[in-house]
């Protein structure tokens, strides 16, 4: 089967701006939970999707947003960018919410100029 | 809150020793503790997880071990090689079954090298 998939893998953008990033899960995965990994803060839970809802939320602003649709690709959205939103971006998939072990994908490297 | 300690956040041996990384969950009711490996520029690989309900987990070099009482648990890579070194991260949540939430909570993660 083929691993999860990011896209794009790299992004720069300017502060005020808004950023749409891709995951599409493992084949037959349908929970996707998106996290964020800076330096800094290291590797922090946003928010994840299951049957399009989103289960649960990080502690994170309301300019982080995702979805999910019905095919279990999820998409995360981050509007007014701030400098500080830098960060590689992971999504991570697993086969259902009763089960634990999740896989990542390789990361969208966001830089916000 | 959900917190998880992770030490050393530096590890440097010599090929063929042992390694060992430790991680303390603050969240009495984590019940399933992943570990990933991320090598530079490379996405976070489980490479072996434990639930609570088993005190140690060994999988050829690597191993897990699982102290409830203490609430930590250790990861152990014995002959390490110079692939082994990375990034390794621990990892805490708690199983709820049809209500798990997919929240990991990680360590910091402990750099490895090993030199050849």
């Amino acid at each position: 089967k083929a691993g999860v998939t990011q896209t794009p893998r790299y992004l720069i953008k300017t502060r005020g701006q808004q950023v749409t990033l891709s995951c599409s899960p493992i084949s037959g995965h349908r929970s996707v939970s998106w996290y964020q990994q800076t330096p800094g803060q290291g590797l922090q839970f946003l928010f994840e999707y299951f049957s399009e809802t989103q289960r649960n939320k990080g502690n994170f602003p309301g300019r982080f947003s995702g979805r999910q649709f019905s095919n279990s690709r999820s998409e995360m959205n981050v509007s007014t960018l701030e400098l500080g939103d830098s960060a590689l971006y992971l999504c991570a998939s697993r086969m259902g919410v009763e089960y634990n072990e999740q896989f990542f994908g390789p990361g969208t490297r966001l830089t916000v100029l | 809150g959900e917190n998880v300690e992770q030490h050393p956040s530096t590890l440097s041996v010599q090929e063929g020793d042992s390694a060992v990384i430790k991680c303390t969950y603050s969240d009495s009711a984590s019940n399933y503790f992943p570990w990933y490996k991320q090598e530079l520029g490379k996405r976070p690989q489980l490479i072996i997880d434990i639930r609570s309900n088993v005190g140690e987990k060994k999988d050829q070099r690597i191993a897990v071990t699982l102290n409830k009482t203490a609430k930590h648990f250790s990861l152990h890579i014995t002959e390490t090689q110079p692939e082994d070194s990375a990034v390794y991260f621990c990892a805490a949540t708690t199983d709820l079954g049809s209500s798990n939430t997919g929240k990991l909570i990680f360590g910091q993660g402990t750099t490895l090298q090993v030199k050849p």
